[in-house]
């Protein structure tokens, strides 16, 4: 299976700023990656696909890149609404697997 | 819109077979793979497997051949059995519709539609 490592497990940052996390695949996957916002109680979103294609209607603030095995996400500005758990998903090769999460809270 | 909804008991015993159901509406099931995903918080998200309308199925292999999924088309439905279940089944569990199209190498695309999700406790 491919691993997918998250970091950071978890964060805390002010509203405004800038927010990355990473993901790491155990193995080359090209750009076979999705993001998910996951707020509590909730069921998981998905807000980039590709790597680094914006889902319609999701805020621009939001953005992926890389490829390969690593990749990031950023939000360019964190709003309190974006407080929520965010996971990556590879679909480059079976079984599907997801990273372990990062947490955002806002500080 | 597209909904997405889980149905099933919420608590099964060690050893029996959890059952679940999810009902689409909105949308027919044919053209898209549906899968169920669980989310523990030990291990987080797990990819169980998809279906196809078509009947067509592939399980993750974590659930050692435990895991049968079934569709029915007229009913708009797909289903979950996963067998011989211990207390590390406990888990909220997801349908989900993926984008995209399954070979026998990957699933492509995303989930773009998911349930609500259903808690299902296994205890005595």
């Amino acid at each position: 299976d491919i691993q997918m490592t998250q970091s950071p497990s978890s964060l805390s940052a002010s509203v405004g700023d800038r927010v990355t996390i990473t993901c790491q695949a155990s193995q080359d996957i090209g750009n076979y990656l999705n993001w998910y916002q996951q707020k509590p109680g909730k069921a998981p979103k998905v807000l980039i696909y590709d790597a680094s294609n914006l889902e319609t209607g999701v805020p621009s603030r939001f953005s992926g890149s890389g490829s390969g095995t690593h990749f990031s996400f950023t939000i360019s500005s964190l709003q309190p609404e974006d407080i929520a758990t965010y996971y990556c998903q590879q679909y480059d090769n079976l079984p599907l697997t997801f990273g372990g999460g990062t947490k955002v809270e806002i500080k | 819109q597209v909904q997405l909804q889980e149905s099933g008991p919420g608590l099964v015993k060690p050893s029996e077979t959890l059952s679940l159901t999810c009902t689409v509406s909105g949308d027919s099931i044919s053209g898209y793979y549906w899968s169920w995903i669980r989310q523990t918080p030990g291990k987080g998200l797990e990819w169980t497997g998809y279906i196809y309308y078509s009947g067509s199925t592939y399980y993750n292999p974590s659930l050692k051949n435990r895991v049968t999924m079934s569709v029915d088309t007229s009913k708009n439905q797909f289903s979950l059995k996963l067998s011989s279940v211990t207390a590390a089944d406990t888990a909220v569990y997801y349908c989900a519709r993926g984008t995209g199209y399954c070979s026998p190498i990957s699933c492509y695309g995303n989930f773009d539609y998911w349930g609500q999700g259903t808690l299902v406790a296994v205890s005595s």
